[in-house]
């Protein structure tokens, strides 16, 4: 069954810590990851990842992918209160015709 | 700039009651989908469609149904609503192939009494 499974599922941490989130995947024809967040309306666009070893970055986010072992990490760097956030993580795969099945997501909290 | 657009933004819904969620882009994508979002559950595919004509199951499809008969146009029908329907929907397109980004609606609160 394809499947994507993200960890932790939630996480509180203080301004300035930096943070992992971790996503794996089990997917037919595996075609890109994607990397959303979402702050209680419609998921925003962070990353897409479609290569093993080349770090996407952003500002203090950056992301990677390792296709041998079927996973993402997602690094938020100095973290600020505006980052608390559901993220989600998504794989775009061909099993029978193309789709994107999401993570359950991660809740990450910053506290001041 | 449109983008993906949901109507209704809220409804309520008595049960047994039908409805369709609207949903419409104008990025020519060929890849629509519907996806359920309930607290603890993520985002879930109800169904999608990769052109016109061409529908498919995705992960949670039971009461609902689709169809595509235009590129633009991808409404989801609630056949006959249930308590167990109350969730936040939101429609999503992209492009078909690798590298492609996903285009999400502001989504539908849908609330079935």
């Amino acid at each position: 069954e394809d499947k994507v499974v993200q960890s932790p599922l939630s996480l509180v941490v203080h301004e300035g810590d930096t943070v992992t989130l971790n996503c794996s995947y089990e997917v037919t024809n595996f075609r890109s990851l994607l990397w959303y967040k979402q702050e209680k309306k419609a998921p925003t666009f962070l990353f897409m990842l479609t290569s093993s070893g080349i770090e996407k970055k952003s500002g203090r986010l950056s992301s990677i992918l390792d296709k041998k072992e079927l996973f993402s990490i997602l690094n938020i760097t100095a973290t600020q209160t505006g980052d608390s956030a559901v993220y989600l993580c998504a794989v775009h795969y061909s099993g029978g015709y193309q789709k994107v099945t999401f993570g359950i997501g991660t809740k990450l909290q910053v506290i001041p | 700039n449109a983008g993906v657009t949901q109507t209704p933004k809220f409804q309520v819904l008595k049960t047994g009651q039908s409805m369709t969620l609207q949903c419409a882009q104008d990025m020519n994508h060929e890849y629509m989908s519907w996806y359920r979002q309930d607290p603890g559950m993520g985002l879930r595919l109800i169904h999608y469609s990769v052109g016109a004509g061409i529908t498919d199951q995705g992960e949670v499809p039971n009461g609902y149904n689709v169809s595509r008969s235009t590129t633009e146009d991808f409404p989801l029908r609630l056949l006959s609503a249930a308590p167990s329907q109350t969730s936040v929907y939101f429609c999503a397109s992209s492009y078909l192939g690798s590298g492609n980004t996903i285009y999400f609606g502001e989504g539908s609160w849908l609330t079935v009494v």
